[in-house]
């Protein structure tokens, strides 16, 4: 059974812009978590969903936004870039619940955004 | 709000040596899970523990989970060159709320 993938792997955009990162579940799952890492704030939760709802979301500021299809693939949105934007973003899926209810997550290789 | 707290931050260890990570919370969790980032990886789910005082072994890895379900701890025997990595704790709360540690990045002299 093939991973979590994301794509695009890596992305350089300029302070100001916006961009939208894509994730496939493992096929199955139905549950997609999104995480930012940074070597700062280390992994920090942005958002969960799951049957194309989100369900639950972390603490960070309305610029960063996701949706989920009905294939339960999905994205998520950054808008008006800034520089501390950079990370690594990775997304989880786990089979079906609340991924905060303890369900395995398994984890893409993840995007890694840097900001100019 | 809750706040999970992990140390140490870095372990520079002679291979062979054992090694121990402990994440300490401020509020009751239902469960921890631990996960681990090889240089360059992404997390690799390891185990979840649920139940008060709960230990489960993973060949040489040992997983707790405290009487009061506020901390928990990763010891490795004998390490190998192969460990390296960070070992990460991800806390759940009664609230729903995943938090995960800052991470203990493990470094392994030959």
């Amino acid at each position: 059974k093939a991973g979590v993938t994301q794509t695009p792997r890596y992305l350089i955009k300029t302070r100001g812009q916006q961009v939208t990162l894509s994730c496939s579940p493992i096929s199955g799952h139905r549950s997609v978590s999104w995480y930012q890492q940074t070597p700062g704030q280390g992994l920090q939760f942005l958002f969960e969903y799951f049957s194309e709802t989100q369900r639950n979301k972390g603490n960070f500021p309305g610029r960063f936004s996701g949706r989920q299809f009905s294939n339960s693939r999905s994205e998520m949105n950054v808008s008006t870039l800034e520089l501390g934007d950079s990370a690594l973003y990775l997304c989880a899926s786990s089979l079906e619940g609340r991924a905060s209810n303890g369900q395995t997550q398994y984890f893409g290789p993840g995007t890694r955004l840097l900001v100019l | 709000g809750q706040q999970v707290m992990q140390i140490p931050q870095y372990q520079h260890v002679q291979e062979g040596e054992d090694f121990t990570t402990y994440c300490n919370s401020s509020t009751t969790l239902s469960n921890i899970q631990w996960y681990k980032q090889r240089p360059g990886g992404h997390p690799v789910f390891l185990i979840q523990l649920v139940k008060s005082g709960e230990v489960k072994k993973q060949k040489r890895l040992t997983f707790q989970f405290g009487e009061a379900k506020k901390n928990s701890s990763l010891h490795i025997t004998a390490t190998q060159t192969t460990d390296v990595g960070t070992y990460f704790c991800a806390a759940y709360s009664s609230a729903s709320k995943i938090i995960f540690g800052s991470g203990t990045r493990l470094s392994i002299r030959p």
